[in-house]
């Protein structure tokens, strides 16, 4: 199975500045990994999804990079509003392509 | 409007009771997935199905049991040998297992009287 890292402590930033959350995998490198937002009390919604052979993708002020050598995926929000105070997901797909592992989550507090 | 559908937003089980949770959805997707969330933790998979009338086991089957008679349709049975049910309870689908992405319900909270 694959073992899933993010930071359990909250990040809290201030309304503006950019956020960056850590994803690190400790098995064998999944084909691909992505990204979900889940509010309280709700299911997780889907973000980002990055491949193996891209290094970075963008979507508005999201981005995600994802370097296999360090085993590592980060997530960036720029220009970050408290509508983006959430808990974010990473999520990487089985060996086998028949499931997926998630992250336990870090919780984001935007301050205005 | 397509997506996916859980019922009931809240259970409440009493001692030695089965329960069951509805999962629905007109997404047309094959894959389905039952998952546990308590707090402080990730997401754990009970149960998935590739398609109708197949499905197997997550990392946290013991205690419950799923069916697949409909491809719109998954419902998760929580039995009484679930002993810590109380839990957050999320149902996802994609597209066929490989995925890209999972599409989530809105959660089903149970919890013990």
């Amino acid at each position: 199975s694959q073992k899933i890292e993010q930071n359990s402590e909250a990040l809290n930033i201030q309304e503006g500045k950019t956020a960056t959350l850590t994803c690190n995998y400790t098995n064998y490198s999944p084909a691909y990994l992505q990204w979900y937002r889940q509010d309280p009390g709700r299911g997780p919604v889907f973000l980002l999804l990055i491949r193996e052979n891209e290094k970075e993708k963008r979507k508005e002020r999201l981005k995600v990079t994802f370097d296999t050598t360090l085993k590592q995926s980060l997530f960036h929000i720029t220009a970050s509003q408290p509508a983006d105070s959430a808990t974010y997901l990473c999520a990487l797909e089985g060996y086998n392509f028949n499931k997926f592992y998630f992250g336990s989550g870090t919780k984001l507090n935007v301050k205005p | 409007d397509g997506g996916i559908t859980q019922s009931p937003k809240y259970l409440f089980r009493k001692e030695g009771q089965n329960v069951t949770l509805s999962c629905e959805q007109n997404l047309n997707h094959d894959a389905m997935y039952w998952y546990r969330q308590d707090p402080g933790q990730g997401l754990r998979l009970i149960y998935y199905s590739q398609i109708v009338n197949d499905f197997q086991k997550g990392d946290i089957a013991e205690g419950y049991s799923v069916s697949r008679e409909k491809k719109e349709s998954f419902p998760l049975t929580v039995t009484s040998a679930q002993k810590n049910p109380t839990a957050f309870y999320l149902c996802a689908s994609s597209i066929d297992l490989a995925g890209p992405a999972q599409y989530f319900g809105p959660g089903t909270r149970l919890l013990v009287l």
